[in-house]
């Protein structure tokens, strides 16, 4: 079945980076873009960019104006995974890091905790 | 950005009862809006995308129609296990937003 299989939970000191992981499974993970959403705890959903396909094989991203030269989205097609890394970290990074697959965002990763404290 | 007002934020409801989840977007977006379903630590799970079509394994008692500024989600026969917010998000240009979420409570 399709899976999405996010790393585990991470903590961080403000100004380091993160990379999360996000590892597909059961279809062809060039036919469908990745999505990248996080959620403070006790907040909603907030939609940090997408890295997309065209041709089948170049990839392409767009970033949340907010996040415009902090994060950055990649992939290993040889591992069928994707990767989101976060710079400068501050406390307001705090958050569980979600990823979800294609425009339709189904299914999501189980999520990933990473927690900015000094 | 395109700007996503749910409401109501929350509500309460019954067993058995009719409910809609309203969703307005700061522009047409054409049908391009998903509807998303989030229980307590859990991954927000794909209800409806492209305004009305079910995913694959949703009850079909969930429902989406709407089109352009104005969409809803309704869920005809409540069940116990439909207490979870519920998020709505637009797909038509960049970036993606969401909605602010409608709490459910049964």
């Amino acid at each position: 079945q399709v899976q999405l299989v996010q790393s585990g939970a991470e903590v961080k000191r403000p100004g380091a980076s993160v990379k999360v992981s996000c590892k597909a499974s059961g279809y062809i993970f060039t036919n469908y873009g990745i999505g990248w959403v996080r959620q403070a705890p006790g907040q909603g959903l907030e939609w940090m960019g997408w890295m997309g396909w065209m041709n089948g094989y170049d990839a392409y991203t767009n970033y949340a104006q907010k996040f415009q030269g902090r994060v950055t989205m990649t992939t290993d097609t040889s591992t069928s995974t994707a990767y989101m890394e976060l710079r400068s970290l501050g406390s307001d990074d705090t958050a569980v890091y979600y990823c979800a697959r294609g425009a339709d965002s189904d299914p999501w990763g189980q999520g990933t905790l990473v927690t900015v404290s000094s | 950005d395109i700007q996503m007002t749910q409401s109501p934020s929350s509500l309460a409801a019954s067993v058995r009862d009719r409910v809609t989840i309203t969703c307005r977007a700061s522009q047409d977006i054409g049908n391009d809006l998903a509807w998303f379903q989030q229980k307590p630590g859990r991954a927000p799970k794909s209800l409806i995308y492209a305004a009305s079509t079910l995913q694959s394994g949703v009850p079909p008692r969930f429902s989406g129609s709407g089109s352009g500024t104005e969409f809803t989600l309704t869920i005809s026969s409540l069940q116990p296990e439909d207490s979870a917010t519920y998020y709505c998000q637009q797909f038509n240009s960049y970036p993606y937003t969401f909605g602010q979420g409608t709490k459910l409570e049964i």
